[in-house]
């Protein structure tokens, strides 16, 4: 069966350090994956998903940036952090064309 | 671009008394689905409906796809306090490798 890994559970780092927030997923190939924010209470905004390695495709301008170095892992980064960028970040990945979305546990991260 | 919209955003209501939330799509759908997010947790796939006027059913949860394929509901009988948390629908336009989520509905049940 499928599943997929996310770390770190939560995260507290300063106003302008890197970020670098790891998924993997295992037991399937080619995944579609995508990088969500949520903010406390609200709904979820898709960042960025990628249909293959090397393949991003970024839905909101911001200072965050994805990468897919292998065909089961995606990551998101950071070179300087916000105060804006704090929020529950969610990795989900999809195997039909119907893109169904299935989540991983998620980060907490708290920029202060 | 598309916006998907649920009502109402948060409902309250008393242990045993049914709830229905709806959502709304500004362009027609090839596939809708629904989640549902614990409190602290991460959303979890129910159901997807692809057919017009398709209803689906999970024990206690009805889903169902409106006939011009741009609305859908969600109704629960019989509330439990297991069925906090909030529901989000989530609309796939077709062609693209995305979907676009609603604004979810939050719901408490009073035991």
């Amino acid at each position: 069966s499928q599943t997929i890994h996310q770390w770190p559970a939560t995260l507290v780092q300063p106003v302008g350090s890197p970020l670098s927030l790891e998924c993997t997923v295992e037991g399937t190939s080619n995944p579609n994956l995508y990088w969500y924010r949520q903010a406390a209470g609200r709904g979820l905004q898709l960042l960025f998903y990628s249909v293959g390695i090397g393949q991003i495709s970024s839905e909101v301008p911001q200072n965050l940036s994805a990468s897919r170095p292998q065909d089961r892992q995606f990551i998101l980064s950071s070179k300087k952090l916000l105060l804006s960028d704090s929020g529950f970040y969610l990795c989900a990945w999809s195997g039909t064309a119907y893109n169904e979305q299935f989540f991983g546990p998620g980060t907490r991260l708290t920029v202060l | 671009g598309q916006q998907v919209m649920q009502i109402p955003q948060y409902q309250h209501v008393q242990e045993g008394e049914d709830f229905t939330t709806y959502c709304n799509s500004s362009t027609t759908l090839s596939n809708i689905q629904w989640y549902k997010q614990r409190p602290g947790g991460h959303p979890v796939f129910l159901i997807q409906l692809v057919k017009s006027g398709e209803v689906k059913k999970q024990k206690r949860l009805t889903f169902q796809f409106g006939e011009a394929k741009k609305n859908s509901s969600l109704h629960i009988t019989a509330t439990q306090t297991t069925d906090v948390g909030t529901y989000f629908c989530a609309g796939n336009s077709g062609g693209y490798q995305k979907v676009t989520f609603g604004t979810g509905t939050k719901l408490q049940v009073i035991p």
